[in-house]
């Protein structure tokens, strides 16, 4: 079993749905989560960082922490067609980080 | 302020030969840290490097992949002998602390002919 599970999709939406991309993990000692955009031949950039429960909002993305369920989720409102890309989740325990595979998403106009 | 830049953008070589890739970090930014990423697969960890110093190597192959971050001037991922095997995209983050987010360069595409 892998640390770290991811849906690698591919998903497709149309402009404006609320698209909602989920990572579960397989240990507690996770403190850290983190979502990473990467559009097609580029570098993944950093979008939401959390560290407790619960959910952190920013601007139409809101990322969601449940550590007792060991899950993960980033929520889009709004979709635009420049959100197409791959969404990666990661996670951290003191220096050591792992990511998720990566969900493909086409948004469509 | 200039995020991370790795260069070359792509790299070809044909099998045996040796491959060079540097990493210049964020400024302020003294923690750098090495992925590969394969088509349709996830940023798999290589190395963790300080200034002068190799923090965990323990993603890297045991035989001819080498890491070092001088205390002036990039890092540097070398791989030596290179085979099919090793063509992939490699990425480079830093981090100003251990335990910051990282920031990523835009890789390096390394073809093996």
């Amino acid at each position: 079993q892998k640390e770290v599970e991811q849906d690698p999709g591919p998903l497709s939406v149309p402009e404006g749905a609320i698209v909602s991309l989920n990572c579960t993990y397989s240990n507690s000692a996770f403190q850290y989560f983190m979502w990473y955009r990467q559009y097609s031949r580029k570098g993944p950039e950093l979008l939401m960082y959390t560290y407790s429960s619960g959910n952190k909002e920013d601007g139409r993305f809101t990322a969601q922490v449940d550590k007792s369920s060991k899950y993960i989720s980033l929520f889009i409102r709004d979709s635009q067609p420049s959100d197409s890309a791959t969404y990666l989740c990661a996670m951290r325990r003191t220096d050591d980080m792992r990511f998720g595979a990566g969900t493909r998403l086409t948004v469509k106009p | 302020n200039a995020g991370v830049m790795q260069n070359p953008r792509h790299l070809v070589r044909r099998r045996g030969q040796e491959a060079r890739l540097r990493c210049s970090p964020m400024k302020g930014h003294s923690h750098v840290y090495w992925y590969r990423q394969l088509p349709e697969e996830g940023l798999k960890f290589m190395v963790y490097l300080q200034k002068e110093n190799i923090i965990d190597e323990s993603g890297m192959p045991k035989e001819r992949f080498s890491a070092e971050f001088p205390k002036e001037g990039p890092s540097i991922l070398r791989i030596q002998q290179v085979v099919r095997g090793d063509s992939a995209a490699y990425f480079c983050a830093s981090s100003p602390q251990g335990d910051q987010p990282q920031h990523f360069g835009d890789g390096t595409r390394l073809s093996i002919l």
